[in-house]
């Protein structure tokens, strides 16, 4: 089975700081990796996706997220924030093999609040 | 191109009624999911439609719970009765293929009193 693991259930950091939000996955089969972002009020928005190839992947809103396969991990991380991207953050991975191929398993999602 | 549209967007209901919400995939998108958000918890997929069919309902958690998607568009999940904890954000997404990025709708936010 697969499953994801936040580290992090609320992050609080100032404008224009950098940020990283972990990302750990555990699956005994290869996976693909999303990470998505709820704005208040609003549904679930796809900010960057691995499926193959280079493994630092780059995303909307100046997000970008490396795959470290060895470490079984997806972070996310922006070098300034903003107050815009005060949202809560959520990494997904979804199989490619098996009945299940393409079902997303969500992590429990990362409050980013950005403080002026 | 329209996005993934759900409603009602709220929803307050009894204990023991009845409960219908209402996904509208994107167009062409024969892949829809249900998935739900219980308070405090993460994101649970519930089920899978290919088209009209269902591919995986693994994740439905008993019987009060019945999906459908007639004629592979639009999807219905219905909760009869509804009891306490039903009661959360229930999420529509849509793919074109499997393991694709799916598209999520704004979500139903269910309250069952």
């Amino acid at each position: 089975a697969q499953s994801v693991t936040q580290l992090d259930s609320q992050v609080p950091v100032f404008e224009e700081a950098p940020v990283e939000l972990r990302c750990n996955y555990s699956s005994s089969v290869s996976v693909y990796l999303f990470w998505y972002v709820q704005y208040p009020n609003q549904g679930l928005q796809l900010l960057l996706k691995y499926l193959s190839g280079s493994t630092l992947v780059k995303g909307i809103n100046g997000f970008e997220a490396e795959f470290n396969k060895s470490q079984t991990s997806f972070h996310l991380r922006k070098p300034s924030v903003h107050i815009s991207d005060t949202a809560e953050y959520f990494c997904a991975v979804s199989t490619q093999e098996g009945g299940s191929q393409g079902n997303l398993i969500f992590g429990k999602g990362t409050k980013l609040s950005v403080k002026p | 191109e329209a996005g993934v549209t759900q409603f009602p967007s709220h929803s307050v209901i009894e204990k023991g009624q009845t409960v219908t919400l209402r996904c509208d995939p994107i167009s062409g998108h024969d892949n829809l999911y249900w998935y739900r958000r219980v308070m405090g918890k993460e994101i649970k997929f519930l089920l899978h439609f290919v088209k009209e069919s269902k591919q995986d309902e693994s994740g439905m958690p008993n019987n009060r719970f019945l999906a459908e998607r007639t004629g592979g568009t639009y999807s219905t999940l219905k909760v009869q009765p509804a009891e306490l904890e039903d009661s959360g954000v229930y999420f529509c997404a849509s793919s074109r293929r499997r393991y694709t990025e799916a598209f999520f709708g704004q979500g139903t936010r269910l309250t069952v009193v």
